[in-house]
């Protein structure tokens, strides 16, 4: 199935440092989604954002929707330790009246005490 | 608090058997839910979308008569993975769409001896 081109693809980084990560599409999106998910668990939406050039913000969280709807990324500020976890990006054109969210491969994040 | 509760999150069976997979909206009604499957360290890839009173849409590539979906009502759907083999196992998690927000179920982890 189609996949969401995601970086990158993991990252250590120390507690306390920024962290990027972006998603890029060859399709219009009409909205994004990030999440996290734990070990074995479901993802957990973190942002969600619905208009061009959007910037959205969720605590240390902050994510916007490109200009031209075929890309987002995501920052996480000041990482702690629980930040550890897989990242995921989800876009979604709509058609026919639902929504069918394709997800980018994943930012697998390790932070460093 | 959670708004998608899957049921078993962990099953084992052996070779041939069948497995049903519970996926229930909790103080919403779904017309509409997806179920996706993620193997290890791998993304999250939609096999089909589920609809109440009808029947679900699979994706390419996603057998309906291994995988049968059933939503009787609007808020639960079920997936019966049968005649399960060692290659069905995997990690399948259910969601809904609120507002056209995606929200994830708990996942259930199949493992097939």
């Amino acid at each position: 199935g189609q996949q969401l081109n995601q970086s990158p693809q993991s990252m250590f980084i120390q507690e306390g440092e920024d962290v990027s990560m972006n998603c890029t599409s060859s399709s219009i999106f009409n909205t994004w989604l990030w999440y996290k998910q734990d070990p074995g668990e479901g993802p957990v939406l973190l942002i969600a954002l619905y208009k061009a050039g959007e910037l959205t913000s969720n605590g240390r969280l902050t994510a916007q929707f490109g200009i031209t709807r075929k890309d987002s990324f995501l920052n996480i500020s000041a990482s702690i330790p629980s930040d550890v976890g897989i990242y995921f990006c989800a876009g979604a054109p709509f058609t026919s009246g639902t929504y069918k969210y394709i997800f980018g491969t994943g930012t697998r994040l390790k932070v460093l005490a | 608090g959670a708004v998608v509760s899957q049921h078993p999150s962990r099953v084992i069976c052996k070779s041939g058997t069948s497995v049903k997979i519970e996926c229930r909206s909790l103080d919403f009604q779904a017309t509409t839910m997806f179920w996706y499957r993620q193997f290890p360290k791998q993304s999250l890839m939609l096999m089909a979308t589920s609809n109440e009173g009808s029947k679900a849409t699979y994706e390419q590539g996603v057998e309906k008569d291994k995988f049968l979906i059933n939503h009787a009502s609007l808020t639960l759907s079920t997936l019966t993975v049968t005649s399960a083999h060692p290659e069905d196992s995997s990690f399948y998690i259910c969601s809904a769409i609120i507002n056209g927000e995606l929200f994830f179920g708990e996942g259930s982890r199949l493992t097939v001896l």
